[in-house]
């Protein structure tokens, strides 16, 4: 069965700061790999995605995310946030084969000035 | 502009009634879920179809029904049988399966029993 673990709940981070949002899976078999944005009551907006190919995957907004499967992680990145990036992120996987997307329970992020 | 529309916004239920939340789309997608977001716990998967007439039950089914009559629509009945319904309710659907898997979410219906 696949899983998907976001350590942190929470990450305050400083505007222009970098951030990094940590997301570990479990899976036996290979994966596909999405982060997704929330903005408050509002549905979730695809960020990044991995299917396969080049392991540093660049999305919307300037986030990034390294797929390293030695260490089964997809940790979302950015160099120097803004106000406007305060939201809720959450990362999901699917298995090969699989139909359905896993997603971890989200880091919610604030940017503070 | 192609999407998924969920309505209403916003819903309130008295105990003991059923409730049928909408979602429609018109991306062509064949597989459409629900998801139940509460605050702390992410997403958890209700009911999702992968073609038309069919459907499977996700994580927490439970008090929750749903049908499939048309690519388009994938309306989901919260009965009176689920004992905690206020939550905020996403729809989402896909082209298919494994790389096709990529999910297009609903703006979402939040329900309140009062």
């Amino acid at each position: 069965a696949q899983s998907v673990t976001q350590l942190d709940s929470q990450v305050p981070v400083f505007e222009e700061a970098p951030v990094e949002l940590r997301c570990n899976y479990s899976s036996s078999v290979s994966v596909y790999l999405f982060w997704y944005v929330q903005y408050p009551n509002q549905g979730l907006q695809l960020l990044l995605k991995y299917l396969s190919g080049s392991t540093l995957v660049k999305g919307i907004n300037g986030f990034e995310a390294e797929f390293n499967k030695s260490q089964t992680s997809f940790h979302l990145r950015k160099p120097s946030v803004h106000i406007s990036d305060t939201a809720e992120y959450f990362c999901a996987v699917v298995t090969g084969g699989g139909n359905k997307l896993t997603f971890g329970t989200g880091t919610q992020l604030k940017v503070e000035l | 502009d192609g999407g998924i529309t969920q309505s209403p916004k916003y819903l309130f239920r008295k105990e003991g009634q059923n409730v049928t939340l909408s979602c429609e789309q018109n991306l062509n997608h064949d597989a459409m879920y629900w998801y139940r977001q509460d605050p702390g716990q992410g997403l958890r998967l209700i009911y999702y179809s992968q073609i038309v007439n069919d459907f499977q039950k996700g994580d927490i089914a439970e008090g929750y029904s749903v049908s499939r009559e048309k690519k388009e629509s994938f309306p989901l009945t919260v009965t009176s049988a689920q004992k905690n319904p206020t939550a905020f309710y996403l729809c989402a659907s896909s082209r298919g399966s494994g790389v096709n898997t990529e999910a297009f979410f609903g703006q979402g219906t939040r329900l309140t029993v009062v």
